[in-house]
Parts: C-alpha cells; structure tokens; sequence
C-alpha cells in the first residue's frame, strides 16, 4: 500500500506551460513537503505546508486537509524546471511517507 | 563547509561486509534521517535520530545499525552488506519546531553498490 500517491508519474510540458503535480495520502498529517530532485540526483526542499496556500517564485504549493491533497504548481515552465518533484508528508507518529515522484521534463 | 555533508559519494563492497556510510551537518539541527531511495520505491526512511544519542527505527530498519554520540554525526552501518542493500543512501537534517513539522535538509547522497 501507498500512503502517498503522486499523479502524474511522468509529464512533458512546452516551456511556458503552466504544470500541475497532484499528491493524495491516506494518514493523518502534521505537515506536507514538496521536494525537487535534480538529474544529478540532489534533493531540494521545496515547500512544508500544513494548511493553506504557499509562493514561492513561480512554483505554488496548495493543500486540502479535508480532502487529503496537495498540488505543486509551476507557472511559466523552464527546462531548468526539468527535475523529480516528490510529496512527502510525516504522519501523526514520526513517519514520514513519500511518493514515488513526479518525473517532469520541459521542452524549450 | 556549512551544510550536510555524506561520506563516501560512492561505494562498492562485497556481500557480507560491514560498511558504514556518514553524515555530517554543521547546523546543528537536532533531527537527522537516514533515507535509501530505489527505483519504484522512492524515499524510505531507515532511521532518524532526534536528538545525541536518541534514535529510532523508520521503516525499513533491518540489516541497519545507526549512533548519534555528537550532534553533529549520524553514521550509518550495513553489519553485512547484501546485494538487496544495493541503493542511493540520503542523509538529511531539520530543526525541532516543536509540534508543527520542519523542513528537511539533505546531503548529496551515497551510491552504494554490494557485489
């Protein structure tokens, strides 16, 4: 079982396009993470949401407790967007859950 | 430097042989997390230490041994490597907010490979 799914797996995008990356989970959360993974397989955070709506730059993350979702938002794609981008959330008990990840590429 | 670093970058060992692969911070932070990350898996968390000598098990604990003596220092042991050990090992730290969660901050990874 997953407790956090990521859709879509895999997602090719026009550079400008506006891109959403959709995360599910089934536990009960205090928080959630966005993460970016470059090709060269560092990992970034991204954002830590626990309600609400955050900004930064052209990435947008929102987040639904009631309905268990979050979406990460990328307005004016680049290929240097090109990455991983993982939701991670920790549960109520020190776990934390992660997605198997988003695989993005932008097309110039 | 500042930041977390993780010690070797890349790895290749024998089955049945003990590795252990560290994890320096210089921030401080009171969490530390041992992740592998695999292919159709994602990240699974091994171990994470809340504080010096405070640890706990994640997920997939097994075939793992972790200490935190200083702060700063998270190793992790493989006692007997084994090909299914075989995985890109990340390390990460936060600060203690306190109840509300907190970011995470990860190293570069290890490439492990166990012949």
């Amino acid at each position: 079982k997953n407790e956090v799914e990521q859709s879509p797996q895999n997602l090719t995008a026009q550079e400008g396009e506006f891109i959403t990356i959709n995360c599910s989970y089934s536990v009960g959360i205090s928080a959630l993470h966005w993460l970016q993974q470059h090709p060269g397989g560092g990992i970034v955070s991204l954002f830590m949401l626990s309600s609400g709506k955050k900004k930064h730059g052209r990435l947008i993350a929102t987040i639904n407790i009631q309905e268990k979702h979050s979406s990460l938002h990328i307005t004016a794609s680049h290929p240097r967007d090109s990455a991983v981008y993982i939701c991670a959330v920790r549960g109520s008990g020190n776990q934390f859950y992660f997605g198997t990840g988003t695989s993005l590429t932008v097309i110039p | 430097d500042a930041g977390i670093t993780q010690s070797p970058r890349y790895k290749i060992t024998e089955t049945g042989r003990q590795v252990t692969l560290m994890c320096h911070q210089t921030w401080s932070h009171s969490y530390m997390f041992w992740y592998r990350q695999d292919l159709g898996h994602g990240l699974r968390l091994i171990y994470y230490s809340a504080a010096a000598d405070i640890t706990d098990k994640g997920e997939v604990p097994d075939g793992y041994v972790v200490s935190r003596s200083k702060t700063e220092n998270f190793p992790l042991t493989l006692e007997s490597a084994t090909r299914s050990q075989t995985s890109v090992y990340f390390c990460a730290s936060s600060e203690n907010r306190g109840v509300y969660s907190y970011e995470q901050y990860f190293g570069p990874g290890t490439r492990l490979t166990v012949t």
